[in-house]
């Protein structure tokens, strides 16, 4: 079974810069998670779908941040402008739905560094 | 606000000793309890959950977990690390669908 795939692997990108990076969860998940990671610290979520609805932004810094899930299946995490701040990994995990005796499973994550 | 704490950011053990790592929480009602381990350049992979019963749960590769209500402990054991156990590992905690994540142990491994 294919896992949660995350690309691009890495990405360097200037201040006030944009950059997107993109998660295909397993197939026939519901939920999709975006978590980041900065160094140092436990992963923390920064939205949560369930299709393709979104179920909890509530640490998306929306002034910069967004993020969508067309079609229920992939999403994309788009960050303009960035700020140093922002580097860290940035995680994408998937669940079979909602419940929480069911797992997320994690990718591999995107590295960004913002110089 | 629930929190988890896990007090020891790095811990070094010989190849074959014991381990334990720590997880304290705060939460309002009993959490759902998780372990996950991160290696190098990889995603997050769990090793074992508790829900309810039991309150002695066993993982993957090896590893337990106790849940100590009284203590509000979570804490993860392996009696015998291998070498390939060197990562990070994460304690996390939720009621609902939003994982809670400690700071993290880095453990390594000497031969």
């Amino acid at each position: 079974e294919a896992g949660v795939a995350q690309s691009p692997r890495y990405k360097i990108i200037e201040k006030r810069q944009s950059v997107a990076f993109w998660c295909n969860p397993i197939s026939g998940h519901a939920t999709l998670y975006w978590y980041q990671q900065i160094l140092g610290q436990g992963p923390k979520l920064l939205i949560q779908f369930q299709n393709n609805g979104v179920v909890d932004d509530s640490q998306l810094p929306k002034d910069r941040f967004s993020a969508e899930r067309l079609k229920g299946v992939d999403s994309t995490l788009k960050i303009q402008p960035a700020k140093l701040e922002d580097s860290a990994v940035y995680l994408c995990a998937s669940s079979l739905n909602r419940v929480m005796n069911t797992e997320a499973f994690f990718g591999q994550g995107t590295r960004l560094t913002v110089v | 606000a629930q929190s988890v704490t896990q007090p020891d950011i790095h811990i070094t053990v010989s190849e074959g000793a014991s381990l334990e790592l720590r997880c304290n929480y705060s939460y309002g009602a009993t959490p759902y309890l998780f372990w996950y381990v991160q290696s190098p350049g990889q995603g997050l992979q769990l090793l074992l959950k508790y829900f309810s019963g039991d309150t002695l749960v066993q993982g993957i590769k090896g590893f337990e977990a106790e849940f100590k209500r009284s203590q509000s402990s979570f804490n993860l054991r392996k009696p015998s690390v291998h070498w390939s156990d060197a990562a990070e590992y994460f304690c996390a905690v939720t009621n609902t669908d939003k994982l809670i994540f400690g700071t993290g142990t880095r453990l390594q491994v000497f031969p």
